[in-house]
């Protein structure tokens, strides 16, 4: 079955310390993102790939980086400097140039919890 | 102010009534209109497209679109327990559709009761 993968479900961390959160699809998409979920607020773009080696920041950049090594996959790095990190994160994944985000994949998602 | 406002809720129905979500908006320039459906610990599932103003209807559902009072609504008719979930909206304009940038509403939390 064709899907977004993200790992792990639950993640604990002691603050100061970076964490890594796993995103990978096997749907041959080029564009991938990483959103973050908080209560109330909506969903918010942390980082874009449209394409291998390519990346740019969305809302909420400050505190994160991500990598695009392969077309399957699409890491975010909590980093250390994320001053409230504790949330829900969703990698989603589309065709490039689809407008509207009518084609938007999304991953189960990876809670955080950062003490 | 935020860019699209939509009630938490929660929503709490009967088994077989009519579910009426909402959100309103204030950027005139959104013309691609979505409702998402999230159960509990997953990721969202778009339920509903729409593009510009009108109607559009898919089985029980039905989606609304009023770009004069920049207000859409999502319908839910003889609701289910299943479709406890929550729904979020979210929309785009033209000029952001490189990266599919949305901007989602905060979600309404809706409990059908059997």
């Amino acid at each position: 079955d064709g899907g977004i993968t993200q790992s792990p479900k639950y993640l604990f961390r002691k603050e100061g310390q970076n964490v890594t959160l796993s995103c990978e699809q096997n749907l041959n998409h080029d564009a991938m993102y990483w959103y973050r979920q908080d209560p109330g607020q909506g969903l918010r773009l942390i980082y874009y790939s449209q394409i291998v080696n390519d990346f740019q920041k969305g809302d909420i950049a400050e505190g994160y980086s991500v990598s695009r090594e392969k077309k399957e996959s699409f890491p975010l790095t909590v980093t250390s400097a994320q001053k409230n990190p504790t949330a829900f994160y969703l990698c989603a994944s589309s065709m490039a140039q689809q407008a509207s985000g009518r084609s938007l994949h999304f991953g189960n998602g990876t809670r955080l919890t950062v003490t | 102010q935020k860019e699209v406002e939509q009630d938490p809720g929660p929503l709490s129905v009967p088994e077989g009534a009519i579910v009426s979500l909402n959100c309103t908006y204030s950027n005139s320039a959104f013309q691609y209109f979505m409702w998402y459906r999230q159960y509990s610990r997953k990721g969202p599932e778009l339920l509903m497209y729409t593009y510009s103003s009108g109607n559009k209807e898919d089985g029980r559902f039905t989606a609304q679109v009023d770009k004069s009072s920049k207000y859409i609504s999502l319908f839910i008719r003889d609701s289910q327990p299943s479709d406890s979930a929550t729904y979020l909206c979210a929309m785009s304009a033209l000029f952001q559709a490189a990266g599919n940038k949305l901007t989602f509403g905060g979600g309404t939390r809706v409990l059908v009761k059997p």
